[in-house]
Formats: structure tokens, sequence, C-alpha cells
């Protein structure tokens, strides 16, 4: 599975856009992006993947270039409760279901 | 609907006990995967099960162990437990083994070894 690299952490004001950057320049054709966040050692909360094309749901939008190497997550309007550790994971969509997590991006929403 | 539940929530063993943790997936999901989380990391994974049977395992010693029962509930095992195996223990499923659907996890059982 593709390893990925975020920024350790992020400040961001609240009600603006919060921009969560991943690198995963080793990704392979058929391995989905995926983002969750841990808000303080809760299990881990599903936010959005993808796989070629940009998503958006009722949370956040993801943002993947055309080559497929990075990738953005966007909360449109960050509020207090956003603030957690966000991850960026990458995974094959065949075989062991497994996800290889990294330090993720420690985001603080400010008020 | 129910998401996926852990019990117990905390735990303290002492070094060398066993201990047994325990997963209900969400009503419908047949795969659950078990992750280990250390303090200050991202959670690590330990082993997938689908219809009952390993599809997965992670790099954890043998003292690891886990099965999936009928109702697809799941069960992780931890013998001669070491200091070190002080963590967050989640447990995540998903429906099948469908390709790109995302696995939801559960709240954790956090497991103290002194």
């Amino acid at each position: 599975d593709a390893k990925t690299t975020q920024p350790p952490s992020m400040d961001c004001a609240e009600g603006r856009a919060a921009n969560l950057p991943c690198n995963h320049s080793t990704i392979s054709g058929n391995e989905y992006v995926y983002w969750y966040r841990q808000i303080h050692s809760q299990g881990p909360q599903y936010i959005i993947h993808g796989l070629k094309n940009n998503e958006t749901n009722e949370m956040a939008s993801l943002i993947i270039t055309e080559d497929r190497k990075s990738s953005t997550l966007i909360l449109p309007h960050a509020t207090l409760r956003d603030t957690a550790v966000y991850y960026c994971i990458v995974r094959v969509a065949s075989g062991t279901y497994k996800y290889i997590f990294g330090t993720g991006t420690r985001l603080k929403v400010l008020a | 609907d129910a998401g996926v539940t852990q019990s117990p929530t905390h735990l303290i063993k002492t070094r060398g006990q066993q201990v047994t943790l325990r997963c209900s997936p969400i009503s419908g999901h047949k795969s659950v995967s078990w992750y280990q989380q250390v303090l200050g990391q991202g959670p690590q994974f330990i082993f997938q099960y689908y219809e009952k049977e390993e599809r997965g395992r992670g790099n954890f010693p043998d003292r690891f162990s886990a099965r999936q029962f009928p109702n697809y509930s799941s069960e992780l095992n931890v013998n001669a437990l070491l200091l070190g195996d002080s963590a967050l223990y989640l447990c995540a499923s998903r429906p099948e083994q469908a390709l790109g659907t995302e696995q939801f996890f559960g709240p954790g059982t956090r497991l103290t070894v002194l």
C-alpha cells in the first residue's frame, strides 16, 4: 500500500475553510484515497474517499490532482468541533482490507 | 442504526495476563478488522476477518489472535501481556469485500498493562 505524507499540524480560524494536504506520490492506479479524523482518542470517523474524481459530501470535499500523487481535504467552514487529528490513507481496492495510518495532521480550529 | 460496539471500554491488566476484547460490527457488515493505537501514533493494523476467515494479518507476534463468529462479531485475544501492549484497541467493520467501500470504527477499548 502507498504511504502518505501529511504536515504534522495546522491551525485554522473558525468559519474559514480548512485545507489539509496529503502527498501520496507512490499511489497506484487502483488505490483509493480515504480521509478519517480522530477526536481525542475516540475511534476514527470516516469523512470521505475517492479514486480519481473530486468528491463532495455533507462533511467535506476531496480534491485529487490529475496525476493522483496528492490530494486535499477541504472543510468549507471549520468549527471548533472540527479540531482533531486528520488521517489520509491510501489502500488497494482488493485483497486484505487494511489501512496504513501515518501520524496524521493535528488540526486546531481557533475561535 | 447502532454503530460498531466494543467491550469493555477500559481494562487494566498486569504483565503476563491474558485479555479478550470484543467487537460487534454494524448490522449487515461481514468484515471486521482490528487495530492497535499506541499513544501519539496512528492505528496499526492487526487482523482482518471476513465471513469468519482470516483475510489479513499485520506485523504482530503470535501472542495476538482473533476469531470471528457466525453472527460476525469478533474477539481479539492477547496472551502474555507486556507493558508495550498498553494501547487503544480499535475494531472496524464494513459490509463486504466490495471495491472502494469505507470501514467504520468503534470507540475502542483502552487497555492498560501494569
